[in-house]
């Protein structure tokens, strides 16, 4: 089955810096790579996906690039605001299978 | 556009006794997942349905867990009996597609087993 790390496992970083989080899998039939948003107590959320056939996207202060060839896609975000602290999860999926979410990584941004 | 829902959004049962949780997807999503959140953990799949039939049930501990979907729209979850060790948010998501497509969760239930 699909094996997913996410690093790190926790990133602190002062208000408008820049924050990068990597997934990477196993599964090499993954074609779709979303990025999971999930505030202390709430349900997980969408923030940003990516397919096999793009190499990266961008809204607004949210990336996903994806190298699918080393197998490992990444989530930035830039001008960070506290309201992105949070824990976010990586998904690799594919037709077929399910989504496997990784283990979280905590953002902590610093006022 | 109504969200997926959950029922109950807490529960608190002791050990060995039986609990269910029931979830109404978005309407026209075939796929229905359930996953198990322990606190700190990311959400591990229990049971994915596509319509009424089950996909994936391969992490699903089935001697005490079960989990049906009938006429393919609601599902519920059960438990029985609970152990210490289910205390944890049962999520509920549905989607579009199989794997491919964005996954809606609900509000999820807060399980308690003391």
């Amino acid at each position: 089955g699909e094996n997913v790390e996410q690093h790190p496992s926790t990133l602190s970083v002062q208000e408008g810096d820049s924050a990068v989080i990597k997934c990477t899998y196993s599964d090499s039939a993954s074609n779709y790579f979303p990025w999971y948003k999930q505030e202390l107590g709430k349900r997980p959320q969408l923030i940003i996906d990516i397919r096999s056939n793009v190499g990266e996207k961008k809204d607004q202060r949210i990336a996903v690039t994806l190298n699918k060839t080393a197998k490992h896609f990444s989530l930035h975000i830039t001008e960070t605001q506290p309201e992105d602290s949070a824990v976010y999860f990586c998904a690799p999926g594919d037709y077929g299978q399910n989504f496997v979410f990784g283990p979280g990584t905590r953002l902590s941004v610093l006022p | 556009e109504a969200g997926v829902a959950q029922s109950p959004r807490y529960k608190i049962i002791e050990k060995r006794q039986s609990v269910a949780f029931w979830c109404n997807p978005i309407s026209g999503h075939a796929t229905l997942y359930w996953y198990q959140q322990i606190l700190g953990q990311g959400p591990k799949l229990l049971i994915q349905f596509q319509n009424n039939g089950v996909v994936d049930d391969s992490q699903l501990p089935k001697d005490r867990f079960s989990a049906e979907r009938l006429k393919g729209v609601d599902s519920t979850l059960k438990i029985q009996p609970a152990k210490l060790e289910d205390s944890a948010v049962y999520l509920c998501a549905s989607s579009l597609g199989m794997g491919d497509t964005e996954a809606f969760f609900g509000q999820g239930t807060r399980l308690t087993v003391v």
